[in-house]
Formats: structure tokens, sequence, C-alpha cells
């Protein structure tokens, strides 16, 4: 199975900051990753595909990047609604699996 | 649009089926994926497995010995049965679209979710 292991687990941050969370795969995934943010009581909504691609709606303030082994997810001005969890999630062989999560809190 | 609801009761006890269904509003179920995605409370997000409209399966292999996903296209829905359950298995259950072809397109369209009890 693929681990994908997220860091940092929790980050504080302030309103405007650029913030980046990373997802390392235990092995590679080619572009079969996908970002999802959420809220409490909330379904996940699905915000970056294909390691890269926003989804549409999404603002343009998300952004991923990267293959293989090593993606990035970056919020480049972070407004009072981007405070949420963060999850990555991969797609191998047919098979899936998410992240342990990422907490953006308000510092 | 379309929209998704997971419907099923609320309670089971232990050793017995879980059995959730998911409904497809707005939309025609085939030609897609459909996944279901648990989460207990305070945790992370966990896959539970995924099926296509033909009924081809694609299941999480730690729990693939008790998980049976199931559709029936002429009623929009897809279902999933989970046998033997333990209060591990406590935890909201979210459906979700889920979109593959030559890119993984993500999980793009979510129900609301369901929370599920097992105990006595």
């Amino acid at each position: 199975d693929i681990q994908l292991t997220q860091s940092p687990s929790f980050l504080s941050a302030s309103v405007g900051d650029r913030v980046t969370i990373t997802c390392r795969a235990s092995q590679g995934i080619s572009s079969y990753l996908a970002w999802y943010q959420q809220k409490p009581g909330k379904a996940p909504k699905l915000l970056i595909y294909a390691a890269s691609t926003l989804q549409s709606g999404v603002p343009s303030r998300f952004s991923g990047s990267g293959s293989g082994t090593d993606f990035t997810l970056t919020i480049s001005s972070l407004q009072p609604e981007d405070f949420a969890t963060y999850y990555c999630q991969q797609l191998n062989s047919y098979l899936s699996g998410f992240g342990q999560g990422t907490k953006l809190e308000i510092k | 649009q379309v929209q998704l609801q997971e419907s099923g009761p609320g309670l089971v006890k232990p050793s017995e089926t879980l059995s959730l269904t998911c409904t497809v509003s707005g939309g025609f179920i085939d030609t897609f994926y459909w996944s279901w995605t648990r989460q207990p409370a305070g945790k992370a997000l966990e896959w539970i497995g995924r099926i296509y409209s033909s009924g081809n399966t694609h299941y999480n292999p730690s729990l693939q010995s008790r998980v049976t996903l199931s559709v029936d296209t002429s009623k929009n829905q897809f279902s999933l049965k989970l046998n033997s359950v333990t209060a591990a298995d406590t935890a909201v259950y979210y459906c979700a679209r889920d979109a593959m072809g030559t890119y993984y397109y993500g999980m793009d369209i979510w129900g609301q979710g369901t929370a599920v009890t097992v105990s006595s």
C-alpha cells in the first residue's frame, strides 16, 4: 500500500500569509494526486486534481505542484475562510488513500 | 446539478452488518466511479472503496474482507455493506463521485455524510 505523509500536521498562520503544505508518497504516483479542504461538520471539497489542476470554482490563490513522490499545496494569501483541514489523496493501481491531514489555524 | 444523499441506520450493533445507500440525483450514475469514504470523529479520512456503474469494484485492502459495494442503475443508487462491525467502525460515512480517466480527477461531488455508531 502507498502511504501519504503530510507536513506539517498543524499550521498556525495569519490572514494574508502564504502557506505551503507538503504531501509525500511512499512510492511514485506520477500526478495521481488530489487535494481537499474540509471544514468542521462538512464534507471535503475538491480543490486540486492531477496534482496541479485547479477544480472549477476554486479561487486562484490555491495552487498545487509536484509529481512522483513529492507534492505541495500553496495558498498564496490566506483568507479567513481558508482556515480548515487539508487532505491529500492518491490513486495508484485503482486503490486510493488519504494523508493524515493538516489543520490550518488562525494565529 | 448532481447531488448525492446517503441513507441508512445511524445505529448498528456489534458483529452485525452496516448497510448504507447513496442516491444520485440531478444526473445519471452511468460512466462514473462512485466511492465511499469514512471519518471517525476527530480523525482522518479513510477511503473504503469504489464501484463503477458496470459493477466493477476496487476495495481498500484493509477493509476488503468485510466490504461489499453494489450498484443499482435503475434506481440511480449505489450501496455499501460492511459486515462484522465493531466500535472501530463508528464514523461519518460519505459517498462521492470519483472521476478517473487519462488523469485522476478526484472526488468532485460529495454527499453530506451520515453518522453511524456501532453500539449495543
